[in-house]
């Protein structure tokens, strides 16, 4: 059974400061590794992925990936009030194939102005 | 114009009912998938197409039966509709073997009373 696990919060974070998100899987097999925003009512966006262990950046982003410890997190630098949302961790285990993506519940993230 | 569209987007019918989601995108993808959110904000994979093939059916009741007319469609059609089938159903496509071409459309909203 393939399972992601995040906190699903919330989690506080004062404007300006960094956010960070955590995110942990159960499959060693996994090999892509996702982070979605979705704001109520709305659909989930791709945010970043990353597919080997380190660190990506992108604009305010950064996630971070070890695949040793089976985990994944995802760091919001000077965190504005409309990255307010919930984060969405998701895994996929195959880099070919139709499998879609395994789904965290995820963090419910609120950014206090 | 909408890359991946839902009709209809709201749907409130009666238990025992038949109804069906429609999908559409026009990314030039060559597979989709219905994805399942419940009221818990829990975003499970149910059923992905490649090219109009099955390829991921996963523990989802018989009620609940896909059909891709081709590699641009994935309808979802459910039979003799219970209060757990209220939920947001979204409709994703990608690229196959790129999961980090996954887009999702904005969603139904069936209530089901």
């Amino acid at each position: 059974q393939k399972e992601v696990e995040q906190n699903s919060g919330p989690l506080s974070v004062p404007e300006g400061a960094i956010a960070s998100l955590n995110c942990t899987y159960s499959d060693r097999g996994s090999q892509s590794f996702f982070w979605y925003r979705q704001y109520s009512g709305k659909s989930p966006e791709l945010i970043m992925f990353i597919y080997s262990n380190g660190d990506k950046e992108d604009g305010r982003f950064t996630a971070q990936l070890n695949k040793a410890s089976q985990y994944v997190s995802l760091l919001i630098r000077d965190s504005q009030p409309s990255d307010s949302a919930t984060y969405l961790c998701a895994v996929g285990v195959t880099g070919g194939g139709a499998d879609g993506l395994t789904f965290g519940k995820g963090t419910h993230l609120i950014i206090q102005p | 114009d909408t890359a991946v569209s839902q009709t209809p987007k709201y749907l409130v019918t009666q238990m025992g009912n038949d109804k069906s989601i429609k999908c559409e995108q026009n990314l030039g993808h060559d597979t989709m998938y219905w994805y399942k959110q419940d009221s818990k904000k829990f975003l499970k994979i149910m059923f992905s197409y490649n090219n109009k093939e099955l390829i991921i059916n996963e523990t989802v009741p018989n009620r609940f039966s896909p059909k891709s007319p081709d590699k641009a469609h994935l309808n979802l059609h459910i039979n003799s509709l219970e209060l757990g089938d209220s939920a947001v159903y979204f409709c994703a496509s990608s690229l196959i073997g790129s999961p980090n071409t996954i887009y999702f459309g904005e969603g139904s909203w069936l209530t089901v009373v």
